[in-house]
């Protein structure tokens, strides 16, 4: 079974400051890990994915996730925030070659200028 | 053009009415899928289909009946509505197999009063 948790529902930086945005994952296989973020009355758009290769892994609009086996972290960060990063952010997991995402509770993204 | 694409986008019936989504890709995907995204935003899985034949079923009522009448469309009807079932319904798409690339639809808001 696989599961994900995301610490903290709402997070909220200033604009130019780090994003630290936290994921755990628990998995009974090597996982495939992915931030996903959902702006206002929008769907789903897939921000980065871990697939076994690099464990940094870089995504759209600056941000990037490091894979951390012993930790089982999957945490999202940018090194500095822009008022167009608030939105809600999800975590999921899934197996390699698997048939679903199992998704996190989802971190709002509040961003102050 | 839209990749994954729902009908309606808003849908407001009263209880015990009998109301379907739509969903088609024109990706050429094998997989199709449905989620439910509760109050709290909360995302979980209810179906998957692969090439018309369900592969997922997680212990949804079976007032909710998925339907896919070609692999390109995934159509999800639901009878008898309680107002538990207001929440937003996302369809997806992937390749066979392969749940790590899913592309997601914009989203059919349903509010059940």
């Amino acid at each position: 079974a696989q599961s994900v948790t995301q610490l903290g529902s709402h997070v909220s930086v200033s604009e130019g400051a780090l994003v630290l945005l936290r994921c755990n994952y628990s998995s009974s296989v090597p996982p495939y890990l992915f931030w996903y973020v959902q702006y206002p009355n929008q769907g789903l758009q897939l921000l980065l994915k871990y697939t076994s290769a690099a464990t940094l892994v870089k995504g759209i609009n600056g941000f990037e996730a490091e894979f951390k086996k012993s930790e089982t972290s999957f945490h999202l960060t940018k090194p500095s925030a822009h008022m167009s990063d608030a939105a809600e952010y999800f975590c999921a997991v899934s197996a390699e070659y698997g048939n679903k995402l199992v998704f996190g509770a989802g971190t709002i993204l509040r961003v102050k200028s | 053009d839209t990749a994954v694409s729902q009908t309606p986008k808003y849908l407001v019936t009263q209880m015990g009415n009998d109301k379907s989504i739509k969903c088609e890709q024109n990706l050429g995907h094998d997989t199709m899928y449905w989620y439910k995204q509760d109050s709290k935003k909360f995302l979980k899985i209810m179906f998957s289909y692969n090439n018309k034949e369900l592969i997922i079923n997680e212990t949804v009522p079976n007032r909710f009946s998925p339907k896919s009448p070609d692999k390109a469309h995934l159509n999800l009807h639901i009878n008898s509505l309680e107002l538990g079932d207001s929440a937003v319904y996302f369809c997806a798409s992937s390749l066979a197999g392969r749940a790590d690339t899913q592309y997601f639809g914009p989203g059919t808001r349903l509010t059940v009063l």
